[in-house]
């Protein structure tokens, strides 16, 4: 069965440290990985995704990931941290090539940024 | 132009009793997903609709659950005879329509969710 494990329940970072949150998927074939965020009362909103190509994906307020094939991983990094990204995050994938591209979510990783 | 909304943005309700969750997706979207997040949990998918019809609903927990989307817009999630295990924020996402292939991936938009505690 498909799953995404994010070992991280929580994590604690300074602001201005570097942050990586990790993301480990278990798939038959590599499917499409996305990180999401969610700020208390509001929606998930999509970070980045990774379908094809360049391991290495850019997102929008500054975060990117990278693919390891090898390793199953897709990483989430930001060099700095600002305390506006005290949320939680989310790793989720959708199989590739499925009719319905339903998205299975991991348990999520919540950061607090302390200043 | 306006995102997914939902509503209400949370419910309380006795053990028992019947629920209706409402879903409004971003116009033009003709896929619609459910998905009902636990404490603690990340989303678990329920049901997608392609258009007025459920595509896939192999989420559904069990028949209490039910989904419709009549004139492929709006969307309700029903749920009978409430169980406190159903207390959860149930959150609806939209995105123009989905299909299989690399470049048919089209991205989710989510709402803000209805929060539901069944006493």
């Amino acid at each position: 069965a498909q799953s995404v494990t994010q070992p991280d329940i929580h994590i604690t970072v300074s602001e201005g440290a570097s942050l990586e949150l990790r993301c480990n998927y278990s798939y038959g074939a590599t499917p499409y990985l996305f990180w999401y965020v969610q700020s208390p009362g509001q929606g998930l909103q999509l970070l980045l995704k990774y379908f094809s190509g360049d391991t290495l994906v850019q997102g929008i307020k500054g975060f990117e990931a990278e693919f390891k094939r090898s390793q199953s991983s897709f990483n989430l990094r930001k060099p700095s941290v600002h305390w506006s990204d005290a949320a939680e995050y989310f790793c989720a994938v959708a199989p590739y090539g499925g009719a319905t591209n339903k998205l299975i979510f991991g348990t999520g990783t919540l950061l607090a940024v302390q200043p | 132009g306006a995102g997914v909304s939902q509503t209400p943005s949370n419910k309380v309700t006795e053990k028992g009793k019947y629920v209706e969750l409402r879903c409004d997706p971003i116009s033009g979207h003709t896929a619609l997903y459910w998905y009902r997040q636990s404490l603690g949990q990340g989303p678990e998918f329920l049901i997608y609709f392609q258009g007025t019809g459920a595509a896939d609903d192999s989420g559904l927990p069990n028949d209490r659950f039910f989904a419709v989307r009549p004139e492929g817009s709006v969307s309700t999630l029903k749920i009978q005879r409430t169980e406190r295990g159903d207390s959860a924020v149930y959150l609806c996402a939209s995105s123009t329509p989905s299909g299989g292939g690399t470049l048919n991936y089209n991205e989710q938009f989510f709402g803000p969710g209805t929060r539901l505690t069944v006493l």
